[in-house]
């Protein structure tokens, strides 16, 4: 299975501050990576599919990159709802695997 | 708007079954896979099984393979997942999602809690 290792496991920001989160795969995984954001007690929302693509409704502020095995979602100024967990899905091969989340806490 | 509404889940004894059904509406049912997704309580996510559109492909992860079942009923725009043999380690909130290559959009979740 594609393991998927997320940096860092908690991100400290301030409102306004631009967050970077690290997804790395095993193995190349193409573009195949998406991003989900969780806020305590929701479900997963997708954000970014297909490495850069935001999925409806998403706001400008999210943005992805990368290629392979190395990717990062950044959100230019964090907004107070943006506090929460996100995790990084890869869909290349069998099994999709996720990462094991990072979470953007209020400094 | 896409609803995706879980149920069937609650606390049953290692190696007992249950059900899960997902209810879904605001998009043709039929055209799009379905995925069951559960969350462990220490938080980390894990794709158990998926079904195509008109059910005749499943996969499932090693993990449940033999002991889950994917199933749906696409005249009752309805998804179920038969687990048997339940174990411990299957203790999670079970999530249904549509599939347009990702996992679209979530419901809001059913836990299944394995314990004596």
């Amino acid at each position: 299975d594609i393991v998927l290792t997320q940096s860092p496991a908690t991100l400290s920001l301030s409102p306004g501050e631009r967050a970077t989160l690290s997804c790395r795969a095993s193995q190349s995984v193409s573009n195949y990576l998406a991003w989900y954001q969780q806020k305590p007690g929701q479900a997963p929302r997708l954000l970014i599919y297909d490495v850069s693509n935001r999925a409806t409704g998403i706001p400008a502020r999210f943005s992805g990159s990368g290629s392979g095995t190395d990717f990062t979602l950044t959100i230019s100024s964090l907004e107070p709802e943006d506090f929460a967990v996100y995790y990084c899905q890869q869909r290349s091969n069998w099994p999709q695997t996720f990462g094991q989340g990072t979470k953007v806490e209020i400094k | 708007e896409v609803q995706l509404l879980e149920s069937g889940g609650g606390l049953v004894q290692p190696g007992g079954s249950l059900r899960l059904s997902c209810a879904a509406s605001g998009f043709i049912f039929s055209n799009y896979a379905m995925s069951w997704v559960r969350q462990f309580p220490g938080k980390g996510l894990e794709w158990v099984s998926t079904i195509g559109g008109r059910g005749g492909t499943t996969y499932y992860a090693d993990s449940v393979k033999d002991r889950f079942t994917i199933s749906r009923d696409n005249l009752k725009n309805t998804l179920f997942l038969q687990m048997n043999d339940l174990r411990g380690e299957d203790t999670a909130l079970y999530y249904c999602t549509k599939v347009f290559a990702w996992n679209d959009h979530w419901g809001q979740g059913t836990l299944v809690t394995v314990s004596s």
